[in-house]
């Protein structure tokens, strides 16, 4: 079972990078990790996608070591209005459809 | 349409009823997912559609609940008998095609969701 493992909260300061890492020592050959955003009364919204090493997008970055059982989703110079919830994905028992959720992460980013 | 639109928004209904939420998805989008969120907790997985086919409906809670896309396109969820347990938010997802193994697992588009309140 791919289960991933994630910090419950952390806080921030407005303009710093914040890094939040995720565990899943049993991820499968061909799960990708995938990082979704969730603010509240919202559905989640795709941040970011990756199978290994780094990927880069106009939002974040991710960092995937070579034994892939964790990845780092990095946020540069967060804002207020990055407080969410963030949530990493990997696919369930291979089952690369039945992604499973979490309880993710509470970013608090502060002024 | 341009977004995944969800109905009702939000729905009371008393403990014994048949509720039924809809979801139309993304006009392009073959893939579609239902997905149950309790209170501060993430969204758990229902089952979810390719086109009209429904792979896997392992995540229905119990023999209550169940999906329909007949057409491939629009799809409803239905909970007979509800019981309080069932309040939550049900969200729908779609998403372009179904990833083969080893394919990226793509980018899931999220509606705003069905609020359902059990009394």
């Amino acid at each position: 079972l791919a289960k991933t493992t994630q910090p419950i909260s952390m806080d921030s300061y407005e303009g710093q990078e914040v890094n939040i890492t995720c565990s899943h020592n049993n991820i499968a050959t061909n799960d990708y990790i995938t990082w979704y955003q969730q603010f509240p009364s919202q559905g989640p919204r795709f941040i970011i996608q990756g199978y290994k090493t780094k990927v880069t997008n106009e939002v974040a970055s991710l960092f995937i070591p070579a034994d892939r059982k964790s990845s780092t989703l990095s946020l540069p110079r967060v804002s207020l209005s990055d407080t969410a919830v963030y949530y990493c994905l990997v696919g369930d028992d291979g089952g690369f459809q039945k992604l499973v959720f979490g309880t993710g992460t509470r970013l608090l980013v502060s002024p | 349409g341009a977004g995944v639109s969800q109905s009702p928004r939000y729905k009371v209904t008393k403990r014994g009823q048949d509720v039924t939420l809809r979801c139309d998805p993304i006009s392009s989008h073959a893939t579609l997912y239902w997905y149950q969120q309790a209170l501060g907790q993430g969204p758990e997985f229902l089952t979810y559609f390719n086109y009209e086919a429904q792979p896997d409906k392992s995540g229905l809670p119990s023999d209550r609940f169940s999906a329909e896309r007949p057409e491939g396109s629009i799809s409803t969820l239905t909970i007979q008998r509800t019981e309080q347990r069932d309040s939550a938010m049900y969200r729908c997802a779609s998403s372009l095609v179904l990833a083969g193994v080893g394919d990226p697992t793509g980018e899931l588009f999220f509606g705003e969701g069905s609020r359902l309140t059990v009394l």
